[in-house]
């Protein structure tokens, strides 16, 4: 089957540096998004990995492991209006078919604080 | 930019009546998903459809069906709501490419059933 840990909530402080981590267990694995969502909003798209190594976007950069099944999303810089969900998805391919499928995370809910 | 659109932003129903919820997007994509997300729970998928008038079972389909006569338009039936059905549904629409695959979501729908 297939797990996907987040933790559930975090609190960082404003200007600082916050590391979340994604973990998961998965066969078939083809990529691993990251998502944000604010309260009552749709999750919008900040990131897609498919190799190892850290992809940079501006303040935010993801970090994936093939190997050891683990991503970080590392947020810098920190503002008041990245307090949200982020979301840890996972591609892989669907048993029986030619299709992949993307099994979301629980989330994690960050606060940022003055 | 895409647009994802769904029918309602909040939705009351009663147990036992049928409820459709619509979701029409304007990008030309092949693939089109219906979730829903629970609190702890993630997102956790009902069905896709990666064709018009194509569909197939997500993890959870039980108590649900869809239909997908145009390729813009994808609509989520319950056939017979129950309480346990009480969440937020959120569409999504992406390109079937062979790489990122991202997926547009639209604002979703928050059901509550009585």
């Amino acid at each position: 089957g297939q797990n996907i840990d987040q933790p559930t909530e975090m609190t960082a402080t404003e200007g600082a540096i916050v590391q979340i981590n994604c973990t998961y267990q998965t066969s078939g694995f083809n990529g691993l998004f990251w998502y944000q969502q604010h309260a009552g909003e749709a999750p919008t798209f900040l990131s897609y990995n498919v190799l190892d190594g850290l992809e940079e976007k501006g303040r935010f950069s993801s970090f994936l492991s093939r190997s050891k099944g683990y991503s970080y999303l590392l947020l810098k810089e920190l503002q008041m209006k990245d307090s949200a969900s982020y979301l840890c998805a996972v591609r892989s391919l669907r048993e029986k078919t030619s299709y992949d499928k993307v099994i979301f995370g629980p989330g994690t809910s960050l606060s940022v604080i003055p | 930019d895409v647009k994802v659109t769904q029918s309602s932003r909040y939705l009351v129903k009663r147990t036992g009546e049928k409820v459709f919820l619509e979701c029409v997007q304007d990008m030309d994509h092949e693939n089109m998903f219906w979730y829903r997300q629970d609190p702890g729970l993630g997102l956790r998928l009902i069905y896709f459809s990666y064709d018009v008038k194509m569909k197939e079972k997500g993890d959870i389909p039980e108590g649900y069906s869809v239909s997908r006569e145009k390729k813009e338009r994808f609509s989520l039936i319950l056939e017979s709501a129950s309480t346990n059905q009480t969440s937020m549904y959120l569409c999504a629409s992406s390109f079937q490419g062979w790489s990122t695959d991202t997926q547009y979501f639209g604002p979703g729908t928050r059901l509550t059933v009585l």
